[in-house]
């Protein structure tokens, strides 16, 4: 079993242009959730999904749009990044104990 | 809303030394809480978790934690560190929403150093 997995690992960005983060998960986990994780602000709550179907905001959402594809799978979508958004971006399950992907670096210009 | 604060940003210790990294909540409801570790260009992964019963918790790698409701603390603690140990943690609480799902908060992050 994969758990979770994160497409890409990297990605460099200039500023203005769009790009879709991918997390899959195999742990038939109903919730799923992204996070931004920056020095020193530990992660931080970008949006969630508690099941199939639904999304909610997180703590720092602007900027930022999601999609709960099915049960396995959620996207983030940066419609126009902004150097603010260059962070590091993990896709998690289970909202009590939490199974993390590998995140994704993303370097906005 | 529920807050969780890591009081050490940073703490620098010798191999095989005791340590304690602190974590301290505040919410107003019934929580779980959690403490996670992060190696270098790596994921979270859970250490322990407490969610009810006996207040001393013991996770992996030998790191225990104590819940202490009066003083709304959840400190992680390792009587003899090893330089494997050098990682960044995270204290977490975890509230049920009044959908049913589960919002977690993180504190900051604590870096562990381990000196030889």
């Amino acid at each position: 079993n994969a758990g979770v997995t994160q497409t890409p690992k990297f990605q460099v960005l200039k500023t203005g242009q769009s790009m879709t983060l991918q997390c899959a998960q195999d742990m038939n986990h109903n919730s799923m959730y992204w996070y931004r994780q920056d020095p020193g602000m530990g992660l931080r709550l970008i949006y969630y999904s508690a099941s199939e179907g639904t999304t909610d905001k997180g703590e720092v959402p602007n900027g930022y749009n999601v999609s709960r594809l099915n049960k396995r799978e959620f996207s983030l979508r940066l419609e126009s990044a902004a150097p603010s958004q260059t962070s590091v971006y993990f896709c998690a399950t289970r909202g009590g104990e939490q199974f993390f992907g590998p995140g994704t670096r993303l370097t906005v210009l | 809303a529920q807050s969780v604060t890591q009081l050490d940003s940073q703490v620098p210790v010798f191999e095989e030394a005791p340590v304690e990294l602190r974590c301290n909540y505040s919410s107003s409801v019934s929580v779980y809480l959690f403490w996670y570790v992060q190696y270098p260009n790596q994921g979270l992964q859970l250490l322990l978790k407490y969610l009810s019963g006996s207040t001393l918790v013991k996770g992996i790698n030998g790191f225990e934690a104590e819940f202490n409701k009066s003083q709304t603390s959840f400190h992680l603690r390792k009587p003899s560190v090893h330089i494997s140990d050098t990682a960044e943690y995270f204290c977490a609480v975890s509230v049920s929403s009044s959908g049913g799902s589960y919002i977690p908060t993180f504190g900051r992050g604590t870096s562990l150093i381990v000196h030889p």
